[in-house]
């Protein structure tokens, strides 16, 4: 499989603790993305990486959230005390330069997280 | 107020029928329009972008963006129970770096 890979697929969690998802994107593509999804609403942005430098940042992106791309390859998305209103699908996506300047991003399956 | 707006749905068809998908917008700074399909539990896969105005064709889909009123379209022909998704519009300035704003989704659901 060739897609973009998230792990995991669901993380079920307790107010608090700390959760960390892992993106691997398409191998080629060197533009990154981390979206967030709530049921019934479009994916909203949350930051973009080109390689391994993060270019965007959402104000949406509070300071609990730290996301990283070393090497310019994986990515992790790190949510520290996590709230209930964190609950979401978080959605990984890489596209190639081209792809990412007309909006052809690759999505993988994303990664639900429930906050209890 | 949302950037975009598209109507949630659901919208029920019977297979066969035309299917239009429509979405406002008020950032008059947008100049690329995508169309994804997003099936249950699963990421958005692109269908169609455009640029500007105008209209783009590809097989049964085709998309339509009205830069005067801030309207774009998406018609489906001869719809397939396969194309039961919910459809996101997504919508990118370009000089806003990559963010793409998504409309709310609309779920269509067609009934063989």
């Amino acid at each position: 499989d060739t897609g973009v890979s998230q792990d995991p697929r669901h993380k079920i969690t307790k107010r608090g603790q700390n959760v960390t998802f892992r993106c691997d994107p398409i191998s080629e593509h060197n533009r990154l993305y981390w979206y967030r999804q709530t049921l019934g609403q479009g994916p909203e942005f949350l930051t973009y990486f080109q390689n391994e430098a993060q270019l965007e940042k959402s104000r949406l992106l509070s300071d609990r959230f730290s996301a990283e791309r070393p090497k310019g390859s994986f990515s992790t998305l790190e949510i520290q005390r996590t709230e209930q209103g964190d609950s979401a699908m978080y959605l990984c996506a890489s596209s190639p330069i081209k792809g990412g300047s007309t909006g052809e991003l690759f999505f993988g399956e994303g990664s639900r997280l429930t906050v209890l | 107020q949302k950037e975009v707006e598209q109507d949630p749905g659901p919208l029920s068809v019977p297979e066969g029928a035309i299917v239009s998908l429509n979405c406002t917008y008020s950032n008059s700074a947008f100049q690329y329009f995508m169309w994804y399909r997003q099936y249950s539990r699963k990421g958005p896969e692109l269908l169609m972008y455009t640029y500007s105005s105008g209209n783009k064709e590809d097989g049964r889909f085709t998309a339509q963006v009205d830069k005067s009123s801030k309207y774009i379209s998406l018609f489906i022909r001869d719809s397939q129970p396969s194309d039961s998704a919910t459809y996101l519009c997504a919508m990118r300035n370009n000089n806003a770096g990559n963010m793409l704003t998504f409309g709310g989704g609309t779920r269509l659901m067609v009934k063989p």
